[in-house]
């Protein structure tokens, strides 16, 4: 069974400059998350999709963060336009559909390490 | 403030030693997940906990959720290289509510 697929895995860019990362989540998984792991932290939930309805983006900085999952399988994260603090690894996940309350395994992929000078 | 507290931040041992992390909330825990990360890498699922008193191993890897549901540790037995890498708790805190993940403990094993 193929994984969760991110690309890039590593971009660069200067700030007040855009990016946008993809995700391709296990097949047949329902719900797919977005976290931001900045260094030295553990993960933060930016946004969570089930099929292609969000869920939860309480946590997204929706001023200059947007992302779309529009057929209920492929997603994107865009930044538009990126900050200094926007530096960190982006992680895309997916589990099954999640009841509220059940305890659906994440199945994560390898990141996107953004760095913004 | 982080809803999910681990100690120790960092651990260095000696290889064949045991260690313990553990991982704190001030709420109750509905489903207590163990991830390990590998610099550059996505989290590795290790194993979920969900009653309180519960305890699961693999391999070396021993995991129990307390009584109050609301501390869980993590044990390793005879440390190898292979179990360096960063440790991270998640769960949910209220039901219902997505997940939050502990800052992680970062383990080194020293050959």
């Amino acid at each position: 069974e193929a994984g969760v697929a991110q690309s890039p895995r590593y971009k660069i860019i200067e700030k007040r400059q855009s990016v946008a990362f993809w995700c391709n989540p296990i097949s047949g998984h329902a719900t797919l998350y977005w976290y931001q792991q900045i260094l030295g932290q553990g993960p933060k939930l930016l946004i969570q999709f089930q099929n292609n309805g969000v869920v939860d983006d309480s946590q997204l900085p929706k001023d200059r963060f947007s992302a779309e999952r529009l057929k209920g399988v492929d997603s994107t994260l865009k930044i538009q336009p990126a900050k200094l603090e926007d530096s960190a690894v982006y992680l895309c996940a997916s589990s099954v559909l999640r009841d509220r309350g059940s305890y659906n395994e994440q199945f994560f992929g390898p990141g996107t390490r953004l760095t913004v000078l | 403030s982080q809803e999910l507290e681990q100690s120790p931040q960092s651990l260095i041992v000696q290889e064949g030693k045991n260690l313990t992390i553990n991982c704190t909330s001030s709420k109750t825990l509905y489903g207590l997940y163990w991830y390990k990360q590998k610099y550059g890498e996505g989290l590795i699922f290790l194993m979920m906990l969900q009653k309180g008193g519960e305890e699961k191993s693999h391999e070396k890897i021993t995991a129990k959720l307390d009584e109050k549901k609301q501390q869980s540790s993590l044990h390793i037995t005879a440390s190898q290289p292979s179990h360096a890498g960063i440790y991270l708790c998640g769960a949910r805190i209220n039901y219902g509510q997505n997940f939050v993940f502990g800052p992680g403990t970062r383990l080194s094993v020293l050959p």
